[in-house]
């Protein structure tokens, strides 16, 4: 079975600045790795996805994230941080080779300072 | 547009009560999901489905039940047996197979019990 961990329980960043989000997965085979993030109430975003190929992906709103097999780890980034970017931010890890169940990550919480 | 929808987004039970939660999805997707959020574990599974008339059990479905009578619904009971179920419940919805897994998410509905 999956799992994921997220370190970082909790983030402050001043706006402009970088940020990075740490995520460290478990799994025996090639993964499906995802990036969601969450404002209050709301439901989940997806931000970014890795399946295969080029280990730098690209998502919205100016996310990227690596994915490195070595270190079993898929941490997301952004150069310079838009006060907007404060929300919970969730890593998740599905089967390589099937559909289905995921495992998320217990979450981190971003806060952007002026 | 197509997405998930989720009714109500507030529903406050008494204890006692069974309570129903709606999801509906136009995105033609054959399976659905039921998490439930708490502060600080991120996202748990309740029930999933693929095809119509077959779910199965997730992580925490102990107090839960659940149908998919129709493609496009699938409505999460809370019974009087779930202990605490005052939390955050999100559904979602993907593709089967291999090729494109990611979950889609509703808004949410959250339960309070009174």
């Amino acid at each position: 079975a999956q799992s994921v961990t997220q370190p970082d329980i909790h983030i402050t960043v001043s706006e402009g600045a970088s940020l990075e989000l740490r995520c460290n997965y478990s799994y025996g085979a090639t993964p499906y790795l995802f990036w969601y993030v969450q404002s209050p109430g709301q439901g989940l975003q997806l931000l970014l996805k890795y399946f295969s190929g080029d280990t730098l992906v690209q998502g919205i709103k100016g996310f990227e994230a690596e994915f490195k097999r070595s270190q079993s780890s898929f941490n997301l980034r952004k150069p310079s941080v838009h006060w907007s970017d404060a929300a919970e931010y969730f890593c998740a890890v599905g089967a390589g080779d099937s559909w289905g169940k995921f495992q998320f990550g217990a979450g981190t919480q971003v806060v952007v300072t002026p | 547009d197509g997405g998930i929808t989720q009714s109500p987004k507030y529903l406050f039970r008494k204890e006692g009560q069974n309570v129903t939660l709606s999801c509906e999805q136009n995105l033609n997707h054959d399976a659905m999901y039921w998490y439930r959020q708490d502060p600080g574990q991120g996202l748990r599974l309740i029930y999933y489905s693929q095809i119509v008339n077959d779910f199965q059990k997730g992580d925490i479905a102990e107090g839960y039940s659940v149908s998919r009578e129709k493609k496009e619904s699938f409505p999460l009971t809370v019974t009087s047996a779930q202990k605490n179920p005052t939390a955050f419940y999100l559904c979602a919805s993907s593709l089967t197979g291999t090729g494109n897994p990611e979950q889609f998410f509703g808004p949410g509905t959250r339960l309070t019990v009174l």
